[in-house]
């Protein structure tokens, strides 16, 4: 398995734009977490997802921010509109089982809004 | 103005050495942890983890001691090398979430 894949490594969009980033969860993992990392705040977790349903979403930071995982082998996770607060590295991580379980993180995306 | 990003604990140790990165978590009530290491521009890639009903495990060349009287995690790392620097998180599992700590920076010296 090629791991958990997220595209695009790199990201530079305006403000005001719409920025989409994507997730390839590994092939049979029914649990999907959306975490950023900044400097000012480490590693945060966004949203999470079992079964492809959002289960707690209670880390996303504004209605600004939104995601989806219209089936087992896909996510994205939507800003619009993009901010520079919103500058960070994303990572999509994904495990089998939640509680107890590894998560195995992907690449990350990072992400600069100028 | 100046930004302010978190005061990441750093460790620098010679090649060779024994290192010793620390971490307190903050429930009691967490069950399973698991110490990541980040290298630059990757993701976190797990090491080893150990769960709550343990107090010790051993990996190739790490060890992870977990105190839970004073919610208390270390990794030991054997005879460090250059390819271990980088920076160390451990992370707890609290129902199905993980939370993750600040994070220790090791440096390896040649």
């Amino acid at each position: 398995d090629a791991g958990v894949i997220q595209s695009p490594r790199h990201e530079v969009t305006e403000m005001g734009q719409e920025v989409t980033l994507r997730c390839k969860p590994i092939s049979g993992h029914d649990y999907l977490f959306w975490y950023r990392q900044t400097m000012m705040r480490g590693l945060e977790l966004l949203i999470y997802f079992n079964n492809n349903v959002p289960i707690d979403d209670s880390g996303m930071p504004e209605d600004r921010f939104s995601a989806k995982m219209p089936n087992a082998s896909f996510s994205t996770l939507k800003i619009q509109p993009s901010e520079p607060r919103d500058s960070a590295v994303y990572f999509c991580a994904s495990s089998l089982g939640g509680q107890g379980r590894e998560a195995f993180f992907g690449q990350g995306t990072r992400l600069t809004v100028v | 103005g100046e930004s302010v990003g978190l005061h990441l604990p750093t460790l620098s140790v010679q090649e060779g050495d024994n290192s010793i990165i620390n971490c307190a978590y903050s429930n009691s009530a967490s069950d399973y942890f698991i110490w990541y290491k980040q290298e630059s521009g990757k993701g976190p890639q797990f090491i080893i983890d150990i769960r709550s009903n343990m107090d010790k495990r051993q990996g190739q060349r790490v060890t992870v001691l977990l105190n839970k009287t004073v919610k208390h995690l270390s990794l030991q790392i054997a005879a460090t090398q250059p390819g271990d620097s980088a920076v160390y998180f451990c992370a707890e599992n609290t129902g199905n979430q993980f939370y993750f700590g600040t994070g220790t920076s090791l440096t390896v010296i040649p």
